[in-house]
């Protein structure tokens, strides 16, 4: 089946830091991709998707490209304020049947002034 | 903006009650989720619903858990005797054909 690898956490980073956050995906098919954040106590916002290869996703400073090459879809920001600090979830979509969302473990990010 | 709205925000019961868990998806949606995360943990899926019937379930969506759509706008999950480990965040999601979803607040359930 369907699934999504994140890199562990958690991540403690400065204030102006630069941010990656890994995350790879193992699909059947040709999957859209999405990474979310959620703030602590709130629900799962939608932060940047991409739905096919080399499409590149950004919002807010932060980006993502879909790399069919290597199943990759990280996570970038270039310089992370204390207010990026949350949970950060990678998921997919595959539009076959259900369509359902499969979710990566979650890294949780701590930005420090 | 549409959202998708859940109802409670926090539910607390004993254990072997009963529990509604409900959620307005966006009107013009036809796709419908249900997940849960456990406190710290990854979102899993539970169920999807469209066209009036369950297209897949986990196998977290054991016969204690069901869903309806009763009225065309309200999407409900229900555990007919919750357990101590049914205790996490409940999650709504809808979507139309080949987009991303979109998630509701969520709705803690605490059982004691």
């Amino acid at each position: 089946g369907d699934s999504v690898t994140q890199m562990e956490g958690p991540v403690t980073l400065s204030e102006e830091a630069f941010l990656t956050i890994n995350c790879t995906y193992t699909a059947t098919g040709y999957p859209s991709l999405f990474w979310y954040v959620q703030y602590p106590g709130e629900g799962l916002q939608l932060l940047l998707k991409a739905t096919k290869a080399d499409d590149k996703g950004s919002n807010k400073g932060f980006e993502a490209t879909y790399r069919k090459e290597t199943t990759s879809f990280h996570l970038e920001k270039g310089s992370v304020q204390v207010s990026d600090s949350a949970v950060y979830f990678c998921a997919l979509i595959e539009y076959t049947n259900a369509g359902k969302s499969t979710f990566g473990d979650g890294t949780t990010l701590t930005v420090k002034p | 903006e549409p959202e998708v709205t859940q109802t409670p925000s926090h539910q607390v019961t004993q254990m072997g009650q009963e529990v509604i868990l409900r959620c307005v998806p966006i009107s013009n949606h036809l796709y419908f989720y249900w997940y849960r995360q456990i406190l710290g943990q990854k979102v899993e899926f539970l169920v999807s619903f469209y066209n009036n019937e369950i297209s897949e379930k986990s196998e977290i969506f054991d016969d204690q858990f069901s869903v309806e759509r009763p009225d065309g706008s309200n999407f409900t999950l229900k555990i007919r005797s919750t357990k101590l480990e049914d205790s996490a965040m409940y999650f709504c999601a809808s979507r139309v054909d080949r987009a991303e979803q979109y998630f509701g607040p969520g709705t803690r359930l605490t059982v004691t």
